[in-house]
């Protein structure tokens, strides 16, 4: 089955750390660009990172920018975000998800999402 | 920084058509995506590059771009389609995405 899982998610307080993990199955990640996407409760999604497929480009949101990485190993299939100095608003649901191709070959997938709780 | 501007709700009746609009400066370049979300549910892509529609989305679905402002039309709205919809876009360096703010979609 193509998939991705999110992990690492959890409860920290301000100023903390988290680490995300993104495992694909079913496809290789190399093939394509990847995003983190979230979304705090009750409220719409917002773009946070991308990266490209090969991993020598990488690029944010300015609400992130300076605290999160985004980084990948495709050896393993792998993306992660690197969240340093957490502030409470940046709780929220955190996807990633794979883009690449145009036309008939366009490619989309998106994982179920890891939650993040920044709370004192 | 980018926005795209979507209308926070769009009501229909079962079988009319629904239109929801996404506005942004760079949509005349850049291509529009769209996302179905679902309550409780992760994002699913229903238009892609202005107006393709993946496998498995049904007909009804359908997408078109003119100027700065892209369009999600479905025609005869169900009730199953209840739901959010997002645009999804990019700035000129193709770098920075952004997602509008979001339409509810009541079909009753």
């Amino acid at each position: 089955e193509v998939q991705l899982v999110e992990s690492g998610g959890g409860v920290v307080q301000p100023g903390g750390s988290l680490r995300l993990s993104c495992v694909a199955s079913g496809f290789s990640l190399g093939n394509s660009a990847m995003h983190w996407v979230r979304q705090s409760p009750g409220k719409g999604l917002e773009w946070v990172s991308l990266i490209s497929d090969d991993g020598s480009r990488t690029f944010y949101a300015d609400s992130v920018r300076g605290r999160f990485t985004i980084s990948r190993d495709n050896t393993k299939d792998s993306l992660f975000l690197q969240m340093n100095s957490l502030k409470t608003e940046d709780t929220a649901l955190y996807y990633c998800q794979a883009m690449s191709g145009t036309g008939l070959n366009y490619f989309d997938l998106w994982g179920q999402g890891t939650l993040v709780t920044v709370s004192p | 920084s980018y926005d795209l501007t979507q209308p926070p709700s769009v009501s229909v009746s079962p079988g009319q058509t629904a239109r929801i609009t996404c506005s942004g400066d760079t949509l005349p370049k850049k291509f529009a995506y769209w996302y179905q979300q679902k309550s409780g549910q992760a994002p699913v892509l229903v238009i892609f590059e202005d107006n393709k529609r993946p496998s498995g989305i049904p007909e009804r679905f359908s997408g078109s771009s003119s100027g700065t402002m892209a369009t999600l039309t479905i025609s005869g709205a169900q009730v199953e389609d209840e739901a959010h919809y997002y645009c999804y876009s990019t700035d000129n360096s193709d770098n920075q995405w952004v997602f509008g703010g979001g339409t509810r979609l009541t079909v009753l």
